[in-house]
């Protein structure tokens, strides 16, 4: 069950803007829209930022976006603040019987 | 306030057993699927097991056959029965919820709770 493509470390200075990739196939991230972002600080649980793509759950600040092109999925950080600095997971819907693929994680460093 | 608690991690020896809980509570838990989800220490996250609500359960080949997933809706409470353990099934073990069971969508899990750390160790 092989994991989704994330780069391992991404960093920006505070106020700019970063985008996380997240590659897969057609078999999960080009094949639905069913692909969510989590963000993981240091001995925390992770917590759901984007979901179905593009969409934020209540509460999250709409600093985060989401967005998907063929089997790559982004998620965007504008006006990057230190708390921000985190690792984050990419996660997609694969098939009826695999279920739920992670991807391999990016950590997010403010300079 | 929605929240789930983990509970059952353990230090276990290899080829032994362990069974994970779950306790649920702020939401009505039997319309939901539920997840669980592993890390290992400095890994990444990867998904072990889910229910629906109809008690359909599904799990990745690392896990299936040695791992079986359950719900009781009136405890409201989530299990997961792990046997056969091997070493690379260490991990901080976390409970999710998913969608309801009125809800097209998919592939989210929300919220997590705080995890509880499983080794498999001689």
């Amino acid at each position: 069950q092989s994991a989704l493509t994330q780069p391992a470390s991404v960093s920006g200075s505070p106020g700019q803007s970063i985008t996380i990739s997240c590659t897969g196939t057609s078999s999960d991230v080009g094949g639905y829209n069913f692909v969510s972002w989590y963000q993981q600080h240091p001995g925390k649980a992770p917590k759901l930022m984007i979901y179905e793509v593009s969409k934020r759950p209540s509460g999250i600040s709409n600093r985060f976006s989401g967005s998907k092109s063929g089997n790559t999925a982004s998620l965007t950080i504008s006006g990057l603040q230190a708390e921000d600095e985190a690792d984050y997971y990419c996660s997609s819907y694969r098939n009826s019987i695999t279920l739920y693929v992670f991807g391999t994680g990016t950590k997010v460093l403010v300079l | 306030e929605v929240q789930l608690v983990e509970s059952g991690g353990a230090l276990v020896q290899p080829g032994g057993s362990l069974r994970l809980s779950c306790a649920a509570s702020g939401f009505t838990f039997s319309t939901y699927d539920m997840h669980w989800i592993r890390q290992a220490t400095g890994k990444g996250l990867e998904w072990v097991s889910s229910i629906g609500t109809s008690g359909d359960t599904y799990y990745p080949d690392s896990v299936k056959g040695r791992f079986t997933m359950s719900r009781e809706n009136a405890e409201n409470s989530l299990y997961l029965q792990m046997n056969s353990l091997r070493a690379g099934d260490t991990a901080v073990y976390y409970c999710a919820r998913g969608r309801p069971y009125y809800d097209s969508s998919n592939g989210w899990f929300d919220p997590w709770g705080q995890g509880t750390l499983v080794t498999v160790s001689s």
